[in-house]
């Protein structure tokens, strides 16, 4: 089945220790985003990438970084220098076809600080 | 910048009726897409309808169909037939119109709107 999937669902992470959430899809398609959710609040673009070894920061980057080093797959390191990762992470994608501006979710990770 | 506001934090309805979700937006962009999302208990966010901006008819999907006034900047979702299922947390966003058949596009979204449906 063509999709986005985000693992692991849940995350715990510890004082001063950097984490890596996975997003992969297979969808052929070319962009890709990292955005964060807040209890009771809309999403917030932390990074995008419209082309492989290419990416750019959003709205709230800081503390955050991305590589995509492969089409199919856009991993965001939360580091220690993100003072409040305590968050729902959702990655998206969108592609080349019709509704090229439509961005497709996956499941998201749910991040908590220990 | 562009600003998406809900004014309604949250919603209720009997199942089978209709229901109209709120939605402005500030753009001085002429070319753009708007969008409703439905995020689900699940959290898993599920595209719901679809407006571009240069279309005057307002888009439909089955139950869902969308008042797109553009001089006034408004974007409504209204649910017909409302169904259990419709339970979730509604959200609108705005992506600005990028020339050149490029993918990227930044959502704006909204702050939501939690809809409720009652049997």
């Amino acid at each position: 089945d063509g999709g986005i999937t985000q693992s692991p669902k849940y995350l715990f992470r510890k004082e001063g220790q950097n984490v890596t959430l996975s997003c992969e899809q297979n969808l052929n398609h070319d962009a890709m985003y990292w955005y964060r959710q807040d209890p009771g609040q809309g999403l917030r673009l932390i990074y995008y990438s419209q082309i492989v070894n290419d990416f750019q920061k959003g709205d709230i980057a800081e503390g955050y970084s991305v590589s995509r080093e492969k089409k199919e797959s856009f991993p965001l390191t939360v580091t220690s220098a993100q003072k409040n990762p305590t968050a729902f992470y959702l990655c998206a994608s969108s592609g080349r076809v019709e509704l090229q501006e439509t961005q497709y979710f996956g499941p998201g990770t749910r991040l908590l600080v220990l | 910048a562009q600003t998406v506001t809900q004014s309604q934090p949250e919603m209720s309805v009997q199942e089978a009726e209709t229901v109209t979700l709120s939605c402005t937006y500030d753009t001085s962009e002429s070319n753009y897409y708007l969008f409703w999302y439905k995020q689900p208990p699940s959290r898993q966010m599920i595209l719901v309808i679809r407006q571009e901006a240069y279309k005057q008819q307002n888009a439909t999907e089955n139950r869902f169909s969308v008042n797109f006034q553009k001089a006034a900047k408004s974007f409504s979702l209204k649910i017909s037939d409302s169904q259990l299922g419709d339970t979730a947390m509604y959200f609108c966003a705005f992506m600005k119109s990028l020339a050149g058949g490029t993918s990227y596009g930044k959502l704006t979204f909204g702050q939501g709107t939690i809809l409720t449906v009652h049997p």
